[in-house]
């Protein structure tokens, strides 16, 4: 079956645009997580929805990071007035159980360039 | 606080060795599991093998196996009859199961293999 997918796979932008980053996950999976990767600071958390619970926001770096969950589904993850620093690589994954041994299933990623 | 540690910033092999990348964690939670990704050049994340804090046995994944020492706080990667295209960044990853469900993840080891 297809797996998560993340676009776009590639993403410029100006210091101070919004942009958005889109991601599916795989089919029936309740669980979505988006990480971010940095060559100074590896693979970190930044927020994760489980059904129609209140997702957990404890690893967005700022209030210019936000997300959301629509339909239990498809996830937009947001940076407005983006900065040099938010240049990464934006993963997200899924599982299909919240808590235990179920693994989670990371997308291609998106990677964000800001100049 | 959970800490993973993978001290082997990289690692040099000849193809059909073994080698074992090394993954020690930190965790107070008694229920937890531990994940090994290989992430290529391309950039995707690809789950290996996953190894629960419960579990009796190594668990072992055809050429993967995990060496796991619960009192030593370790679970290294053991890769069998390496082949060329084992070449990536090895990252190792923990979840408490009853604490926050996001991944933690090492520094990454990056292996390569040469011919």
């Amino acid at each position: 079956g297809a797996g998560v997918s993340q676009s776009p796979s590639n993403k410029v932008t100006e210091k101070g645009k919004d942009v958005e980053l889109r991601c599916d996950p795989i089919s029936g999976h309740t669980a979505l997580y988006w990480y971010r990767q940095s060559l100074g600071q590896g693979l970190e958390f930044l927020i994760y929805f489980q059904g129609n619970s209140a997702p957990d926001k404890s690893g967005l770096p700022s209030d210019r990071f936000s997300a959301e969950r629509t339909g239990g589904s498809v996830s937009t993850l947001t940076i407005q007035r983006t900065q040099q620093e938010d240049s990464a690589v934006y993963l997200c994954a899924s599982s299909g159980q919240p808590a235990g041994k179920e693994t989670q299933y990371f997308g291609p990623g998106t990677r964000l360039l800001v100049l | 606080a959970q800490k993973i540690t993978q001290t082997q910033p990289g690692m040099f092999v000849q193809e059909k060795e073994a080698v074992t990348l090394d993954c020690t964690y930190d965790t107070s939670d008694p229920s937890y599991g531990l994940f090994w990704y290989k992430q290529p050049s391309s950039g995707e994340m690809i789950f290996l093998i996953y190894q629960g804090s419960y579990d009796q046995q190594n668990a072992t994944e055809g050429r993967y196996s995990l060496n796991f020492q619960k009192a030593r706080k370790s679970a290294n990667l053991v890769i069998s009859a390496s082949q060329l295209g084992d070449s990536a960044m090895y990252f190792c990853a923990m979840r408490e199961v009853s604490g926050a469900q996001k991944l933690v993840f090492g520094q990454g080891t990056r292996l390569t293999i040469n011919p």
